[in-house]
């Protein structure tokens, strides 16, 4: 059972389109972050939201983390093709030895046809 | 330049034939990591670590080693590789003294057992 459920799976939008990409789990997170990975790259941070209800922009990627801190968004205002890739979302827990222990959701699949 | 590098980036082998896969970071992070990505799984921990000589098992450690004998590196050991340990893998690295640091994660290594 995934813990951090990602909606959806797969998403192929027209550049110009607005796009949402949900986050979900059952689980409090200490933190949220999203990451963008490109074909044959590693995973790159875009954002971490910390607080409930909090709202970070990155030009015309918004981010929100939930008021109870077990769920996310992230919404793109008029895609382009550039914005291709895998974007994931991890949750931060804290271990009991205080190192933080991300968990990742299963991804969602962006393409931006041009 | 920061970075993790992973050695190999592909890598072909037959069932039972041990291997080693490579990580160094120089940005004298702490805290090292492996990861299995699968599709529609998302990114799955395999083992930690937070220190030299300090290591632990994440969500999926069956059939890997792992060792930490200098800060710089952490490489993942299969003794005896099977099938179903064909995957992309990622190593990261981040500081340990912020909650919040983002990973930083090697461009993968993608393996197959035949």
């Amino acid at each position: 059972t995934q813990l951090l459920e990602q909606s959806p799976q797969f998403l192929s939008i027209q550049e110009g389109e607005n796009l949402t990409v949900y986050c979900n789990s059952s689980s409090v997170f200490s933190s949220l972050q999203w990451y963008r990975q490109e074909p044959g790259e590693g995973p790159v941070l875009l954002v971490t939201v910390v607080t409930g209800g909090e709202v970070k922009k990155l030009k015309r990627l918004t981010f929100q983390f939930g008021d109870a801190r077990k769920d996310s968004s992230l919404h793109i205002t008029a895609a382009q093709p550039g914005d291709t890739g895998l974007y994931l979302c991890a949750g931060g827990l804290i271990s009991s030895g205080s190192a933080r222990q991300l968990t990742f959701g299963s991804g969602t699949q962006l393409t931006v046809l041009p | 330049e920061a970075q993790v590098t992973q050695n190999p980036r592909y890598l072909i082998t037959v069932t039972g034939k041990k291997l080693t896969v490579t990580c160094s970071q120089n940005m004298n992070h702490e805290y090292m990591s492996w990861y299995r990505q699968d599709p529609g799984l998302g990114l799955r921990q395999i083992y930690y670590s937070m220190n030299v000589e300090v290591t632990d098992k994440g969500d999926v450690p069956e059939g890997y080693k792992v060792s930490r004998k200098e800060k710089r590196n952490f490489p993942l050991i299969l003794e005896s590789p099977s099938p179903n340990q064909t995957s992309l893998y990622f190593c990261a690295s981040t500081r340990l003294a912020a909650t919040n640091e983002k990973l930083f994660f090697g461009s993968g290594t993608q393996l197959s057992v035949l």
